[in-house]
C-alpha cells in the first residue's frame, strides 16, 4: 500500500535557526510531490507541486527538493510567522497525505 | 474567487443523530474530495468524486457515512446515526481534473458528537 511519512513530527526551533523537514514515500510510478502547510483553524494551503527527481523550487524562506525517494522542505532563517503545520502529499488518485510536522519557530 | 466553501464551521450534537456537512467547490473544477482530520490519523481521505460520480469510497469507514453530489456545485456529507468517534475535522477540497494540479481546501467543518 502507498504510504507517505513525514519526520520529524514537531520541531521548535529559535527565529534564524534554519533546518529541514523531510517527507518520504513508497510509491510506484512516483508523479510529482505536493508541499502544503496548515494553519490552526484553517484547510490545508498549497505551496508547491514538484514533478520529478532533482527538481527545486522555492517561496520565500521555504526551498523544497525531490528525489527519487525523498522530498525535503528546507526552511532558511525561519521567522515566526512561519510556524504552521507542514504537509506533504503524493498525486496519485487519492492524494495521500502525511501526518505533517508541526513547526514552531520561537521569537 | 471565494475558494471552497463549506458550512457549517462547527457542528456539536448528540450522539444518534444525523449530521449533514455541506460543500462548494471552486467554479471550473471537476473533482471533489472529501477527508477528515484528527490528532491521530492525519488526514484521511474519505471519498472522491470526479464529474459529479463517486469514483473511490474505499475510505467511508462505514455505511453510516454517505455523500452525495447532486450538481457540480454542491456536495454533501452524511454521518447518520452520529457516534463519539465521528468527532474531527472534516474537509472538502477541489481540484480540476487534471494530472498533478493540487486540491484547494475548504477551511473544514469541526464536528463534535456527544
Amino acid at each position: 500500500e502507498d504510504q507517505v511519512t513525514q519526520s520529524p513530527e514537531a520541531l521548535r526551533l529559535q527565529e534564524g535557526e534554519s533546518s529541514s523537514l523531510n517527507c518520504s514515500y513508497t510509491v510506484s510510478g512516483l508523479r510529482g510531490l505536493f508541499w502544503y502547510r496548515q494553519d490552526p483553524g484553517k484547510g490545508p494551503e498549497f505551496l508547491f507541486t514538484l514533478y520529478s527527481a532533482g527538481e527545486e523550487k522555492e517561496k520565500e524562506r521555504l526551498k523544497a527538493t525531490l528525489t527519487k525517494k525523498e522530498s525535503f522542505l528546507h526552511i532558511t532563517a525561519p521567522k515566526p510567522e512561519d510556524s504552521a503545520t507542514y504537509l506533504c502529499a503524493v498525486p496519485e488518485d487519492k492524494i495521500i497525505f502525511g501526518k505533517g510536522t508541526r513547526l514552531h519557530i520561537l521569537p | 474567487d471565494a475558494g471552497v466553501i463549506q458550512s457549517p464551521r462547527h457542528e456539536v450534537t448528540e450522539m444518534g443523530q444525523e449530521v449533514t456537512l455541506r460543500c462548494k467547490p471552486i467554479s471550473g473544477h471537476n473533482s471533489l474530495f472529501w477527508y477528515r482530520q484528527t490528532m491521530m490519523r492525519g488526514l484521511e481521505l474519505l471519498i472522491y468524486f470526479n464529474n459529479n460520480v463517486p469514483i473511490d469510497d474505499s475510505g467511508m469507514p462505514e455505511d453510516r457515512f454517505s455523500a452525495k453530489m447532486p450538481n457540480a456545485s454542491f456536495s454533501t456529507l452524511k454521518i447518520q446515526p452520529s457516534e463519539p468517534r465521528d468527532s474531527a475535522v472534516y474537509f472538502c477540497a477541489s481540484r480540476q481534473d487534471r494530472l498533478r494540479s493540487p486540491l484547494h481546501f475548504g477551511n473544514g467543518t469541526r464536528l463534535t458528537v456527544t
